[in-house]
């Protein structure tokens, strides 16, 4: 069975305080892996996308890379902007344009 | 330029009611999707239409569920017989029918409660 599992469930930082969220999966013919950035009340909102191993893409202050088997959201020097839900989610070869979604990372980061 | 529209932002609606949602794509996108998102089940797939293809339903959770797009552009979820269970913030989401280029862009939801 397809799955994919984000860790920590929540993440409480400090104003500059780095850190890195997990998206494990386990799937047959990845096609790609999404992330996306929700803050309450909103759809989530488009990040990155990586196709395959050893990808690896940036914006501001986050920086997502790929595995066979996982996907890391790095946080440099975080700020409380960057307080949101962090989802991430696949996409296979096989299931047409659908994503399957982790239960996503809860991030605080305190001024 | 526009983003993913949703109406209404938020229904409240009682048990047996039947509710309907609008979705109006960003334009140009072939691609729309309907997703639920619930506390205890995350954010859930529920149908995907690509141009004048079948719909792939294979997310819809039971037949009070129902979806169409029409003119290959606004589309309408409907929920006939609602049930408290049904109560989630529903998203749509559009995107290209490219491989190199597929990213989804969500729209903010539409709140149903069902009292």
């Amino acid at each position: 069975e397809d799955q994919v599992t984000q860790s920590p469930e929540a993440l409480r930082l400090q104003e500059g305080e780095s850190s890195s969220l997990n998206c494990s999966y386990t799937v047959s013919g990845l096609r790609g892996l999404f992330w996306y950035r929700q803050d309450p009340g909103k759809g989530p909102e488009f990040l990155f996308t990586l196709y395959s191993a050893g990808e690896e893409k940036e914006k501001e202050r986050l920086k997502a890379t790929l595995t066979k088997k996982e996907s890391f959201l790095h946080i440099t020097a975080p700020k409380p902007e960057d307080s949101a839900t962090y989802l991430c989610a696949v996409q296979l070869k096989a299931a047409g344009n659908k994503l399957t979604f982790g239960g996503g990372t809860r991030v605080l980061v305190k001024p | 330029g526009a983003g993913v529209s949703q109406s209404p932002s938020n229904k409240v609606t009682e048990k047996g009611k039947d509710v309907e949602l609008r979705c109006d794509p960003i334009s140009g996108h072939t691609a729309l999707y309907w997703y639920r998102q619930s506390l205890g089940q995350g954010l859930e797939f529920l149908i995907y239409f690509q141009g004048n293809s079948a719909p792939d339903k294979s997310g819809l959770p039971s037949d009070r569920f129902s979806a169409e797009r029409t003119g290959g552009s606004v589309s309408t979820l409907t929920i006939q017989r609602t049930q408290q269970e049904d109560s989630a913030v529903y998203l749509c989401a559009s995107s290209f029918r490219r491989p190199d280029y597929n990213e989804q862009f969500f729209g903010p939801g539409t709140r149903l409660t069902v009292l």
